[in-house]
């Protein structure tokens, strides 16, 4: 069984530029989460969603991130307008049942210039 | 909020040693997981542990969950170069439910052959 994939694995783009992450978790979970892993603050979570729906966005940095999932087997991570401090690595993550045993992608590596 | 301490932060050892780091926490957990994050790709879960005093094992690797629903330890026998990587704790809280996962800041492993 395919594990989760992210794509693109990495994305160097300009300040201001919107950025869009892509995520599909293992077929059969029902909960998607959105990490950030930087060296200075580890993994930290920003999102997570149960069937689709978002549970808890608190995580999220400021308004200018947002995350979808319009089905269970697609989520979206938007960045926009993008700043150098967003330089990291994102996770997303899935699980069957809830927060125990979750599956993390390879990550995407967002440079912002 | 809730925080884990892992130790040590890095260790260097030779191939055919012993490694064991542990996990601390302020409060109880209900949870503990171990991850191992190879360089450029997402945490790996390697054990999982539900219940106080568990003992689990996955090949050289040995887990524990304290008896004080504190800490926990990961303990990984005869060290191979494949070993090398950031090894996280990740507990989650007594609050029932969907509870976040709190990470720890992780142990950077080195292995000298």
């Amino acid at each position: 069984d395919a594990g989760v994939i992210q794509s693109p694995r990495h994305e160097v783009t300009e300040m201001g530029q919107e950025v869009t992450l892509r995520c599909k978790p293992i077929s059969g979970h029902d909960y998607l989460f959105w990490y950030r892993q930087t060296m200075m603050r580890g993994l930290e979570l920003l999102i997570y969603f149960n069937n689709n729906v978002p549970i808890d966005d608190s995580g999220m940095p400021e308004d200018r991130f947002s995350a979808k999932m319009p089905n269970a087997s697609f989520s979206t991570l938007k960045i926009q307008p993008s700043e150098p401090r967003d330089s990291a690595v994102y996770f997303c993550a899935s699980s069957e049942g809830g927060f125990n045993e979750q599956f993390f992608g390879p990550g995407t590596r967002l440079t912002v210039l | 909020g809730q925080q884990l301490n892992q130790s040590p932060q890095s260790m260097f050892i030779q191939e055919g040693e012993d490694v064991s780091m542990n996990c601390t926490s302020s409060s109880i957990f209900n949870t503990w997981l171990w991850y191992k994050q190879d360089p450029g790709e997402g945490p790996v879960l390697l054990i999982a542990l539900y219940k106080a005093g568990e003992l689990t094992s996955n090949g050289r690797l040995t887990a524990q969950f304290g008896i004080t629903r504190k800490d926990s330890f990961l303990n990984i026998s005869a060290s191979i170069p494949s070993d090398v990587g950031i090894y996280f704790c990740a507990g989650q809280g007594l609050n029932s439910g969907n509870t976040p996962l709190v990470f720890g800041k992780g142990t950077r492993l080195s292995v000298i052959a």
